[in-house]
């Protein structure tokens, strides 16, 4: 099975901020990469496919990047609706494994 | 707008069955392949089966094998997960989700609102 691993696990930041979340592989997935959004009570929702393609309707200040074993989501200017955590998934190969997930909290 | 509405969540006792479904509106169901995630209390998502358009493909985590069973009516536009012999550490939230088939892999663009399974004596 594929590992994901994801960095941090939690982070404080502020409005405007630039936020960084890391997800490593344990094998390569080519820019086989998802990204996800979750906020509490609430389904997930895809921000990023294909490691660096924004979903339709996701704000530009999202964006995804790497391949092969590591990959960054940025959000380049935090806005308050952007408070929740965050998981990456390897859609490449069965069993499909999700990254532990990153909650971004208000500092 | 794409609707999935997943029901048949509830307490079920340790070794006992539940059969959940998703109903699914305004898409072509047939098209599209579908999964179960599911999420434990405080936890992280884990996925849990996957079926393709025609039913033709199943694919499960090892944790479920044997146990769960994916299904699909296409004519009904719905989802089926059968669950047997469920164990306490099933407990979880269970979402069902989209495939939009890209050719980038299997993610999931449409989400339920989720159906909370709780297996407990």
């Amino acid at each position: 099975d594929i590992q994901m691993t994801q960095s941090p696990s939690s982070v404080s930041a502020s409005v405007g901020d630039r936020v960084t979340i890391t997800c490593r592989a344990s094998q390569g997935i080519r820019s086989r990469l998802d990204w996800y959004q979750q906020k509490p009570g609430k389904a997930p929702k895809l921000l990023i496919y294909g490691a660096t393609s924004l979903q339709s309707g996701v704000p530009s200040r999202f964006s995804g990047s790497g391949s092969g074993t590591d990959f960054t989501l940025t959000i380049s200017s935090l806005q308050p609706e952007d408070f929740a955590t965050y998981y990456c998934q390897q859609p490449n190969t069965f069993p499909l494994t999700f990254g532990g997930g990153t909650k971004v909290e208000i500092k | 707008e794409v609707q999935l509405v997943e029901s048949g969540g509830g307490l079920v006792q340790p070794g006992g069955s539940l059969r959940l479904s998703c109903a699914a509106s305004e898409f072509t169901f047939s098209a599209y392949g579908m999964t179960w995630v599911r999420q434990a209390p405080g936890k992280g998502l884990e996925w849990v089966a996957y079926i393709k358009q025609d039913g033709s493909e199943k694919y499960y985590v090892d944790s479920v094998k044997g146990r769960f069973t994916i299904s699909r009516d296409n004519a009904k536009n719905s989802l089926y997960l059968q669950m047997d012999s469920l164990r306490a550490e099933d407990t979880a939230v269970y979402y069902c989700a989209r495939d939009p088939i890209r050719g980038d892999g299997y993610n999931f663009d449409h989400w339920g609102q989720g159906t909370l399974v709780t297996v407990s004596s």
